[in-house]
């Protein structure tokens, strides 16, 4: 079954800094992917998506990322990363011929003032 | 209105009592779907609804019984559940059950079992 890995369940980066979160689909067709971001206690938020229309995928709150087929990747990026950044942020996929989005472990973003 | 509810937010329950989750969105979502999440853990699907239809269901023990009124509203019923049944449940809807639309989600019902 087509999944996603989430490399590093924790990242601790300085505000004002480089936001790099790493997801990697397995599949040799690509999926459609989607990034959602968690506050606590709350729901999901969807912050972009790859759908194969494009594959640098601009979302909200200034994040985008680069869908790469060779590298079977779809990194999450931030120029400048805020407090307001500090959530729990998971990579999802939808498998080809599957209906329903599987997530990946997830990863905690922290921000240092 | 582009808003999932859930209601209620916070739920604790014996594991004799009968309860149910609710679940509603107004903006033409024809797919709507329950997740169950442990702490620090991602979202496990549960069921999935397709035009108010049972379209999957991941093996989920009989004590969770989902129930698709109409086009709007989702329901969870609870029956006899477990402690380890203790968890975040969300709801989410989507334009259509092909998901390259992206799920909106609600804010979840934190249920515990005692």
């Amino acid at each position: 079954a087509q999944s996603v890995t989430q490399l590093g369940s924790h990242v601790s980066v300085s505000e004002g800094a480089l936001v790099l979160l790493r997801c990697n689909y397995s599949s040799s067709v690509p999926p459609y992917l989607f990034w959602y971001v968690q506050y606590p206690n709350q729901g999901l938020q969807l912050l972009l998506k790859y759908t194969s229309a494009a594959t640098l995928v601009k979302g909200i709150n200034g994040f985008e990322a680069e869908f790469k087929k060779s590298e079977t990747s779809f990194h999450l990026t931030k120029p400048s990363a805020h407090m307001s950044d500090a959530a729990e942020y998971f990579c999802a996929v939808t498998p080809r011929g599957r209906r329903a989005l599987t997530f990946g472990s997830g990863t905690r973003l922290q921000v240092q003032p | 209105d582009t808003e999932v509810t859930q209601t209620p937010k916070h739920l604790v329950m014996g594991m004799t009592n009968k309860k149910s989750l609710k679940c509603e969105q107004h903006m033409g979502h024809r797919a709507m779907y329950w997740y169950k999440q442990k702490a620090k853990k991602p979202p496990e699907l549960m069921f999935v609804y397709s035009y108010e239809k049972l379209s999957i269901n991941e093996s989920v023990p009989s004590r969770f019984s989902p129930e698709c009124p109409n086009s709007s509203l989702l329901n969870l019923h609870l029956h006899a559940l477990q402690p380890e049944d203790s968890a975040l449940y969300l709801c989410a809807s989507s334009q259509d059950i092909e998901t390259y639309y992206g799920y909106t989600f609600g804010s979840g019902t934190r249920l515990t079992v005692v």
